[in-house]
């Protein structure tokens, strides 16, 4: 089975601090995405990356940055953190290539900025 | 508009009953229709998967395209309470880096 592993499951921090959310994927996969959900809003696309050192800005990429420095490994940076990014985030992974692929999800970590 | 419309719900319905649950869009390029299934402080789990317009079954779930409409359902029959989630259909456009728009997603709760 797929095991998308995200560090965190809650987190607290403040405003202004930035702050690193770790995935870690055990399938080799190539592609990994980072989402935010909030209620009514559904599950939106910050970035993604098609492999090692790739990253592409999703719907709504203001205020994060990635980082891709091994295959299995996507990490998401929110550089000044803001109340407004408070949320839950996801990470998901999937292979590159058959576009019947689904992207299998971490378990996310909810986030409060206070 | 949203392009992946979807109602929120929350849906409650009794143990066994026949479940339907639907999404409608606006992009006629979307290809590939998912329907995923997040329980509570989990992540989204994929269910069905389908490419084409009309049916695919899965034990007790159904998935139903119906691209000329921009109209997709999941079916489920005899719903037990181990349903209750949160039901998210997204799509996906070949070519367009394997992204997913997703629907907001329906809470169904079935009671026993």
């Amino acid at each position: 089975d797929v095991k998308v592993t995200q560090s965190s499951r809650y987190l607290v921090k403040r405003t202004g601090e930035k702050v690193f959310l770790e995935c870690v994927q055990d399938m080799d996969h190539e592609n990994m995405f980072w989402y935010r959900q909030d209620p009514g809003l559904g599950l939106r696309l910050i970035y993604f990356s098609y492999d090692v050192k790739m990253k592409e800005k999703g719907d709504i990429p203001e205020g994060y940055s990635v980082s891709r420095e091994k295959k299995e490994r996507f990490s998401l940076i929110l550089e000044s953190a803001s109340t407004n990014q408070t949320s839950m985030y996801l990470c998901a992974s999937r292979t590159q290539g058959f576009s019947n692929q689904p992207q299998h999800f971490g378990d996310g970590t909810r986030l409060s900025i206070l | 508009q949203k392009e992946v419309e979807q109602d929120p719900g929350p849906l409650s319905v009794p143990e066994g009953a026949i479940v339907s649950l639907n999404c409608t869009y606006s992009n006629s390029a979307f290809q590939y229709f998912m329907w995923y299934r997040q329980y509570s402080r989990k992540g989204p789990e994929l269910l069905m998967y389908t490419y084409s317009s009309g049916n695919k079954e899965d034990g007790r779930f159904t998935a139903q395209v119906d691209k000329s409409s921009k109209y997709i359902s999941l079916f489920i029959r005899d719903s037990q309470p181990s349903d209750s989630a949160t039901y998210l259909c997204a799509m996906m456009i070949t070519g367009g880096g394997n992204k997913l728009t997703f629907g907001t997603g329906t809470q169904l709760k079935v009671e026993l």
